[in-house]
């Protein structure tokens, strides 16, 4: 069945480092991938997402590019603030199949500190 | 706006009881879920529904029910066959017209607590 595997966290930087979160998957067909963020409390928003290979989705300083070859679609941000401390999530939605592709896989998700 | 309206909260029940989470979307969006979240979990899928008076069952779906009667309108049933029910529960929803492309929508989340 299709899984995303996220680097272990929590993940502590200073303000204004450079941020990799890793994230792998196994998929059956072609999924899409999907960045989420989640604050304190509240449900999860969507951070940016990729459809296809090669593709890079990019949102508020974040990128990410879907690698098929190394089944990947890291997260990057190359100066964070404190106002990016969340917990991130990786996520594909296959398209194998029935009704596969109406659902989301999700990561466990790393929890992000940045210090002043 | 439109968007996805979890009620409440916060939710607490005695062990043994029912309990039942509202969800409420103005998207017009055709399909919903519901996951659930455990700290170092990430999200585990209970149920979801693609269109009104259909769902399936997801990854985690014993001990619970769910109902889709309006297509705005996904409550779900935490009975009390669940054995370890406290956690917070998650509600999201997406257009069918794009399938997998489209991201989900999520609710505030209700966090069930059970003493």
């Amino acid at each position: 069945g299709d899984s995303v595997t996220q680097m272990e966290g929590p993940v502590t930087l200073s303000e204004e480092a450079f941020l990799t979160i890793n994230c792998t998957y196994t998929a059956t067909g072609y999924p899409s991938l999907f960045w989420y963020v989640q604050y304190p409390g509240e449900g999860l928003q969507l951070l940016l997402k990729a459809t296809k290979a090669d593709d890079k989705g990019s949102n508020k300083g974040f990128e990410a590019t879907y690698r098929k070859e190394t089944t990947s679609f890291h997260l990057e941000k190359g100066s964070v603030q404190v106002s990016d401390s969340a917990v991130y999530f990786c996520a594909l939605s296959d398209n194998f199949g029935g009704t596969s592709g109406s659902r989301l896989t999700f990561g466990e998700g790393t929890q992000l500190t940045v210090n002043p | 706006d439109g968007g996805i309206t979890q009620s409440p909260k916060y939710l607490f029940r005695k062990e043994g009881q029912n309990v039942t989470l509202s969800c409420e979307q103005n998207l017009n969006h055709d399909a919903m879920y519901w996951y659930r979240q455990d700290p170092g979990q990430g999200l585990r899928l209970i149920y979801y529904s693609q269109i009104v008076n259909d769902f399936q069952k997801g990854d985690i779906a014993e001990g619970y029910s769910v109902s889709r009667e309006k297509k705005e309108s996904f409550p779900l049933t935490v009975t009390s066959a669940q054995k370890n029910p406290t956690a917070f529960y998650l509600c999201a929803s997406r257009p069918s017209v794009d399938g997998y492309n489209s991201p989900l929508h999520f609710g505030n989340g209700t966090r069930l607590t059970v003493t």
